[in-house]
């Protein structure tokens, strides 16, 4: 079944302590994409990746790392995490132009940061 | 800076009703994106709509887009309580962003 998988669903952590969300295709999708999700401000993307090795800032990437080493997966870094990234995390991808093909969205990561 | 704008933002509707979710966006874009977003759930893709007039339609759902005053809608006709989720519109503005609207959670009451 064609799909994007997310781990963990949902994780509760504190302030500081690394975490790693990951995501991943099975479509052979060219590009992938974070968003997260915050109630009244819809989705707003935090990085994305074009291909392999290429990867960008999207509109809050603040205290996010990403990595794109294989074309399957794109997992996401808090190094630091703090509350104000408790939210709602979503992979996305799409089969190649980037935003100009339909994505497609993984089943979400919620995160609560103490 | 693209900004996309969607209203209502909250929309209550008795089943059998009509109603229209409006999306405006702020710089030309030639693509924009329809999403359902149930309760606890993912983004699923309703419609994409790449041309100034385009319409699309799936069941109860009519989605168009005027290019020239950057705005699309999504029309329900007849809803019903299975339509109840809300609704994101999306505008691709560089090739690499999709940038999202804040939302429309449709409630539909018997």
């Amino acid at each position: 079944e064609a799909q994007v998988t997310q781990n963990p669903r949902y994780l509760i952590t504190v302030t500081g302590k690394k975490l790693t969300v990951t995501c991943s295709q099975n479509m052979n999708h060219e590009y992938m994409s974070w968003y997260r999700q915050d109630p009244g401000l819809g989705l707003r993307q935090i990085y994305y990746s074009m291909n392999v090795e290429v990867t960008d800032k999207g509109d809050v990437p603040e205290g996010y790392k990403v990595s794109r080493k294989e074309k399957r997966n794109f997992p996401l870094i808090l190094e630091s995490p703090s509350p104000n990234q408790t939210s709602l995390y979503f992979c996305a991808s799409s089969l190649g132009r980037g935003a100009r093909e339909t994505q497609y969205f993984g089943p979400g990561t919620r995160l609560l940061v103490l | 800076e693209l900004k996309v704008e969607q209203n209502p933002l909250f929309l209550s509707m008795q089943e059998g009703k009509n109603y229209t979710i409006y999306c405006n966006y702020s710089t030309t874009s030639d693509r924009l994106y329809w999403y359902r977003q149930d309760p606890g759930k993912s983004l699923e893709s309703l419609f994409v709509l790449l041309s100034n007039g385009a319409v699309k339609q799936e069941g109860r759902l009519m989605a168009s887009l005027d290019t020239k005053a950057r705005l699309s809608t999504l029309h329900i006709t007849a809803a019903v309580h299975d339509l109840s989720a809300t609704y994101f519109c999306a505008v691709t503005g560089t090739a690499s962003k999709l940038t999202f609207g804040t939302g429309t959670r449709l409630q539909v009451t018997l």
